[in-house]
């Protein structure tokens, strides 16, 4: 069953406007953490923002903050004021601490393209 | 060299050759990945390595056979490859600090695409 789910395959977006990429998840674990990456076409994968199941704020990095909305396993990223080299897929993750190793398990990601 | 490096960066072989992919951290990390990145697809844990102990094989084929030989180096054997196991392969690393503490955020290598004839 799919734990992460990104229900957006492609989204365009105006210059300077603000974007919200959509995530949920699915764990029966009350320890987690939850991630975004950016992966530009060059294809290395860049750590965004990061939110444990336990914190009581919304994480937020600088124009990047994440939406999160525990009771309804819902976890999106908000870039705001978006920029032309934030064009790229971005991937939510979940990390799962049922196990002797964390594990990290990838949604299908968005490709998002701002338009200039 | 800082981060996570990966060699090589692309890679082209027939079915019945064999190689390896390379993955050097230098950030004292204590866990090590292989993810495989195809088209369509979401990214596909294969291996985790916590302080050389293999810990995960997420039901992948024994053509690929990963090595840890110490903390800072993880290697993909690959040998009989399938054209389907053409893909980006990509290593990273974390600082495991136990169940329930701490972020584990993933550091990437630039991946190694693999191409299978």
């Amino acid at each position: 069953a799919q734990k992460i789910t990104q229900t957006q395959p492609g989204m365009f977006v105006q210059e300077k406007e603000a974007v919200t990429l959509d995530c949920t998840y699915d764990t029966s674990d009350p320890s987690y953490g939850l991630f975004w990456y950016k992966q530009p076409s060059s294809g290395e994968m860049i750590f965004l923002i990061y939110q444990g199941s336990y914190d009581q704020q919304n994480a937020t990095e600088g124009r990047y903050s994440l939406n999160f909305q525990k009771a309804r396993k819902s976890a999106n990223l908000v870039i705001s004021a978006s920029q032309l080299g934030d064009s790229a897929m971005y991937f939510c993750a979940m990390r799962e601490d049922d196990s002797s190793a964390s594990k990290i398990i990838f949604g299908s990601g968005t490709r998002l393209s701002i338009r200039p | 060299e800082t981060g996570v490096t990966q060699t090589p960066r692309h890679l082209v072989m027939g079915m019945t050759n064999k190689k390896s992919l390379k993955c050097e951290q230098h950030l004292g990390h204590n866990a090590m990945y292989w993810y495989k990145q195809s088209a369509k697809k979401p990214l596909e844990l294969m291996f985790v390595y916590s302080l050389e102990e293999r810990v995960e094989n997420n039901s992948v084929p024994s053509r690929f056979s990963p090595e840890c030989p110490n903390s800072s180096h993880l290697f993909l054997h690959l040998h009989t490859l399938q054209p389907e196991d053409s893909a980006l392969y990509l290593c990273a690393s974390s600082q495991q600090t136990g169940r329930g503490t701490g972020a584990n955020v993933l550091t990437f290598g630039a991946g190694s695409r693999l191409t299978v004839l």
